[in-house]
């Protein structure tokens, strides 16, 4: 069984900071996913990185960044230069190999995150 | 290209009334999958269609729920007869059928279901 652990109950950063949402997983397999999607208050879950279980590279995208720590089980999303838009609810989410590539998510908490200006 | 519609927004039932929830995935997404997040817990997966086949539905709570996707288009999920812990804001993703890890699932913006 996979289990995805948010603890942050709610995070504060000020506009143009960095920040980093901390999400630690638990499985047994191998092979898997690691994905973090954002939840602004619309309500629609956007898609922002993603992370193999076997890439060498931290992946990046834009101002995202996700700090993978295999040995550790962590996998956080580092959020450079913070902008207003930025103010949501991020889920860290992830896929087993073995159930199949397309196979469910499994999602921690979520993590609020509040931009100041 | 619209994205994955659910339909109601809202919707508010008493206790033992019967409800039907409705997802359009993107327009040639083989995959859909429901999920469900109660308040303050972890978004919970409930089913999986490849096209009109269930894939996986192993997170449906009990026999009160019954998602069906026929002609693998549009899937419905129905609560009959809805309790007070079905609550919550139900969510259906669709994607493309690949055979790769990073295959991103497209979420809906998701039902509120209240049930009083």
């Amino acid at each position: 069984a996979q289990k995805i652990t948010q603890t942050q109950p709610g995070m504060f950063v000020q506009e143009k900071e960095a920040v980093t949402l901390d999400c630690t997983y638990d499985t047994s397999d191998q092979s898997y996913g690691l994905f973090w999607y954002k939840q602004p208050s619309s309500g629609e879950m956007i898609f922002l990185i993603y992370q193999g279980s076997y890439d060498e590279q931290n992946a990046t995208e834009g101002r995202y960044s996700l700090n993978f720590q295999k040995a550790r089980k962590s996998a956080n999303l580092v959020i450079s230069a913070s902008q207003l838009g930025d103010s949501a609810m991020y889920f860290c989410a992830m896929r087993s190999a073995k159930t199949g590539a397309n196979s469910k998510l499994t999602f921690g908490k979520g993590i609020t995150l509040s931009v100041r200006p | 290209e619209a994205g994955v519609t659910q339909f109601p927004s809202h919707s508010v039932i008493e206790k033992g009334q019967t409800v039907t929830l409705r997802c359009d995935p993107i327009s040639g997404h083989d995959n859909l999958y429901w999920y469900r997040r109660v308040m303050g817990k972890e978004i919970k997966f409930l089913l999986h269609f490849v096209k009109e086949s269930k894939q996986d539905e192993s997170g449906m709570p009990n026999n009160r729920f019954l998602a069906e996707r026929t002609g693998g288009t549009y899937s419905t999920l129905k609560v009959q007869p809805a309790e007070l812990e079905d609550s919550g804001v139900y969510f259906c993703a669709s994607s493309p059928r690949t055979g790769f890890m990073n295959t991103e699932a497209f979420f809906g913006q998701g039902t509120r279901l209240t049930v009083v």
